[in-house]
Formats: structure tokens, C-alpha cells, sequence
């Protein structure tokens, strides 16, 4: 069972700022399958980027995720006030097994 | 589009056991993984386990023991059933479409374990 985890637990930005979020796994994610979710308070989480750097449908590009093996990051370029929220990886090389990180909460500095 | 839609009792006694289903619309229920996934308030997501249009089941270890999911789709529904709740049961229970990654998502449903 991959474990990942994420780091940091909460980024304290300001909109307009860049925020780096990274997610690592116990092992290497086969062939990169890595996705990251938003979840906002009260709603489901929504997908933003899956096979580690592919954004999904009407994803803004100032979303871009990066990495590969262990190492995965995921960076909102120039926040807006809508991207604070919780953001979570999700492996699914070991499909149809799947596990997500703990969160990283962006709040507003 | 696909939608989902969790539905049951919001509310389950300890000792007992949790029933909740999904209904699909807007698309056939074949050539994916039906999932549920879990969040205890304040918490993050657990991937609960799924199951493929054909019938496959997967489950997450920590829950292997409890768990069962199954599938009727010739009414475009799966469910989840959970044995032997505790109040660390408690959480918002969703109902996810799998292709890998999870596209599209029920509105959750919340189940309080309580007596």
C-alpha cells in the first residue's frame, strides 16, 4: 500500500502570491499516476490535475502540477480569492486500490 | 454529465449497521470502478473501496473486515454497507465515478454514529 504524504499541512498566502504544494509517496507511483483534488468547505472535492501534470476539464492554467517517482508537486500560480481551500493527492498506480494524502490547507496570510 | 446521489439514514446507533446508496445518471455505469470514499469531520478523505460495472470488488485493508459494496445496474445504483459501527464511523460518506482518478462525485451525505 502506497502511504503519501503532504507537505506543509497549512500555507498562509496572499492573492497574487504563488503557492507550492508537495506530495510524496512511500514508493514510487507507478507511471506517475498522480492526481490532486480542491475541496472547499461543504462540497466535494474536484479534480485538477491527473497523470501527475495533465489538467483536467476547465482547469485554469494557473494551476500546473509537476514530478515524478516519490516527489510530486502541485503550484497555483498568482492566487485568486477561490483557490483557498484544502488540496489532496491521490495515487492510483496501485489501481483499483487508491489512497489519498492528508490535505494541505491554503488560507489567506 | 454524470450526477450521483448518496441516500440513507443520516443517523446509525453503535453496534449497528450502516446502509447508504448511490444512484447514477447521465451516463452507463460500464467500464468504471463505483467508489465510496469517506471523510470524518474536520478530517481528510478515506477511500473506503469500490466496484466495477462488472461486479469486481476492492477494499480498502483498514476496512476489509466490515465493508461490503455491491452493485445493481439495471438500476444504475451501488451501495455500501458497514458492519459493527462506532462513533469514529461518523463522516461524510461520497459516492465517487473511477476512472483512476475520480471524476465526477455524489454531494456527500453525512452519517452520525450515535445512540
Amino acid at each position: 500500500e502506497i502511504v503519501l504524504t503532504q507537505s506543509p499541512g497549512t500555507l498562509s498566502l496572499s492573492p497574487g502570491e504563488t503557492a507550492t504544494l508537495s506530495c510524496r509517496g512511500s514508493q514510487s507511483v507507478t507511471s506517475n499516476f498522480l492526481a490532486w483534488y480542491q475541496q472547499k468547505p461543504g462540497q466535494a472535492p474536484r479534480l485538477l490535475i491527473y497523470g501527475a501534470s495533465t489538467r483536467a476539464t476547465g482547469i485554469p492554467d494557473r494551476f500546473s502540477g509537476s514530478g515524478s517517482g516519490t516527489d510530486f508537486t502541485l503550484t497555483i500560480s498568482r492566487l485568486e480569492p477561490e483557490d483557498f481551500a484544502v488540496y489532496y493527492c491521490q495515487q492510483y498506480g496501485s489501481s483499483p486500490l487508491f489512497s489519498f494524502g492528508p490535505g494541505t490547507k491554503v488560507d489567506v496570510k | 454529465q454524470v450526477q450521483l446521489q448518496e441516500s440513507g439514514p443520516g443517523l446509525v446507533k453503535p453496534s449497528e449497521t450502516l446502509s447508504l446508496t448511490c444512484s447514477v445518471s447521465g451516463d452507463s455505469m460500464r467500464n468504471f470502478y463505483w467508489t465510496w470514499i469517506r471523510q470524518p469531520p474536520g478530517k481528510g478523505l478515506e477511500w473506503i473501496g469500490n466496484i466495477y460495472f462488472s461486479g469486481t470488488i476492492n477494499y480498502a485493508p483498514s476496512l476489509k473486515s466490515r465493508v461490503s459494496i455491491s452493485v445493481d445496474t439495471s438500476k444504475k445504483q451501488f451501495s455500501l454497507r458497514l458492519s459493527s459501527v462506532t462513533p469514529a464511523d461518523t463522516a461524510v460518506y461520497y459516492c465517487a465515478r473511477a476512472s483512476g482518478v475520480f471524476d465526477f462525485w455524489g454531494r456527500g451525505i453525512l452519517v452520525t454514529v450515535s445512540s
